[in-house]
């Protein structure tokens, strides 16, 4: 399977404890996504990577939550202190370089996310 | 600012057509088309470029109005199969994310 893959799948946490989920982009796609999905709404962004490079962040983005994407290959996304307002599905994207053209956004392929349950 | 998706939901028999519409209050690069089926990841389905044409996709079509910051997603002879929640998700300037709207949910019935 080439496509995007996240680790876990479920996580079911205690409010106030940590969680870190993984994401593994398509092989060579240098662009990284993390968004967040609540029931009956779209996804909204988290934030964006080029290679390891962190070069935006939303202001849903609080200071609990931090990304890495050390060697620009697989992301990790981190909640500390869990709350139950965290509670839905996690989705990374990725795409590769864009091309020519006005747009700087290529198609995101998105991963099968991860549904964090703080209880 | 999230884009406004139109209507919030259709129920249509198979074989029927269907339009859903995505509007924004700033000005776009480009409108990517999505679709979620309930429990699976967003499929992506095509992107209209700023200056492009009207791309299609099988019987999935969709135009760029670039006046008026609006697109649409056209849905010809629908099958089983297109049910789910289609969102469109659009790319303004300076920004590299996407900023989806609130999605259109689509049941084809038999």
């Amino acid at each position: 399977d080439t496509g995007v893959s996240q680790d876990p799948r479920h996580k079911i946490t205690k409010r106030g404890q940590n969680v870190t989920f993984r994401c593994d982009p398509i092989s060579e796609h240098n662009r990284l996504y993390w968004y967040r999905q609540t029931l009956g709404q779209g996804p909204e962004f988290l934030t964006y990577f080029q290679n390891e490079a962190q070069l935006e962040k939303s202001r849903l983005l609080s200071d609990r939550f931090s990304a890495e994407r050390p060697k620009g290959s697989f992301s990790t996304l981190e909640i500390q202190r869990t709350e139950q307002g965290d509670s839905a599905m996690y989705l990374c994207a990725s795409s590769p370089r864009p091309g020519l053209g006005p747009s700087s956004t290529d198609t995101q392929y998105f991963g099968p996310g991860t549904r964090l349950t703080v209880l | 600012q999230q884009p406004v998706q139109s209507p919030q939901a259709v129920i249509l028999r198979e074989g029927e057509d269907a339009v859903i519409n995505c509007s924004s209050s700033k000005a776009l690069y480009s409108v990517h088309w999505y679709r979620q089926k309930h429990g699976e990841a967003p499929v992506f389905l095509m992107i209209l470029l700023k200056g492009g044409e009207q791309k299609g996709h099988e019987k999935i079509s969709a135009s760029f109005n670039e006046k008026k910051q609006q697109s649409s997603l056209y849905l010809t002879a629908s099958q089983l199969s297109y049910s789910g929640t289609y969102f469109c998700g659009t790319e303004n300037m300076g920004r590299r994310a996407l900023t989806f709207g609130s999605g259109t949910r689509l049941q084809v019935q038999p």
